[in-house]
């Protein structure tokens, strides 16, 4: 039942930079603010960015949000062995009246 | 800090009544631009937002769960108890209850662990 699209997955060697989509649409991305959020397993999610671009307290500035459009972009810089983790994106859908998630990513560390 | 945990049963029937508990701490549900919410996830798969309450006692509910979906709070206990009906197996998931930001900017910011709920015979 996600309304927002995500690649199933995504991959990269320790050091890359891995970008992940988020699509989304008029109703939601295209006129609302875009989260994003990181869980790992077994884990409840954690807030990584709110506001398209803002990274709470804590989270390390390797992690970067962008959105244009009906699309967000979730940037992971200097990749870690400790950032495989499943990643959602999520905004709230003025057709539907409440909250979105995406359907998910699941960032493995080669 | 806020923290906020989920209290219910484990396991429920089909066609019963799941009822289940966030109890916080670090935040009034009386302030202003607050609120929490539900979200679910069944096993191996995505979040799903259920419902959220307001701090001005407003709700949203998923469309698609609308008609089985009561949410109430309890302020002076800080409480918010969601109620679903009609459970079913395909109803299996952990529930999370969320911290919930609005201020035009939406998002939770705080979560429980959540509480894993099975439905089965």
């Amino acid at each position: 039942q996600s309304v927002l699209t995500q690649p199933p997955s995504a991959s990269g060697t320790p050091g890359q930079r891995v970008t992940i989509s988020c699509s989304g649409s008029s109703s939601n991305i295209g006129i609302n603010t875009v989260n994003w959020y990181l869980q790992f397993p077994g884990t409840a999610p954690k807030l990584l960015i709110y506001k398209n671009n803002q990274r709470p307290s804590g989270v390390p500035d390797r992690f970067s949000g962008s959105k244009s459009g009906t699309s967000a972009s979730l940037a992971i810089s200097g990749l870690q062995s400790e950032d495989e983790a499943d990643y959602y994106c999520a905004a709230w859908d003025n057709s539907l009246n409440g909250n979105v998630f995406g359907t998910g990513t699941k960032v493995t560390v080669l | 800090q806020i923290t906020l945990k989920e209290y219910g049963p484990t396991l429920v029937k089909p066609t019963e009544t799941l009822t289940l508990t966030c109890t916080f701490s670090g935040f009034s549900l009386s302030t202003s631009q607050m609120g929490v919410g539900w979200i679910r996830q069944p096993p191996g798969k995505a979040l799903e937002w259920l419902a959220l309450i307001y701090w001005n006692d407003d709700k949203r509910h998923s469309p698609s769960l609308r008609s089985r979906l009561t949410i109430t709070k309890d302020t002076s206990k800080n409480q918010v108890v969601l109620t679903m009906t009609n459970m079913d197996p395909v109803d299996t998931a952990t529930y999370y209850c969320a911290h919930f930001i609005l201020r035009g900017e939406n998002y939770f910011d705080s979560w429980g662990q959540g509480t894993l709920v099975t439905v089965s015979p």
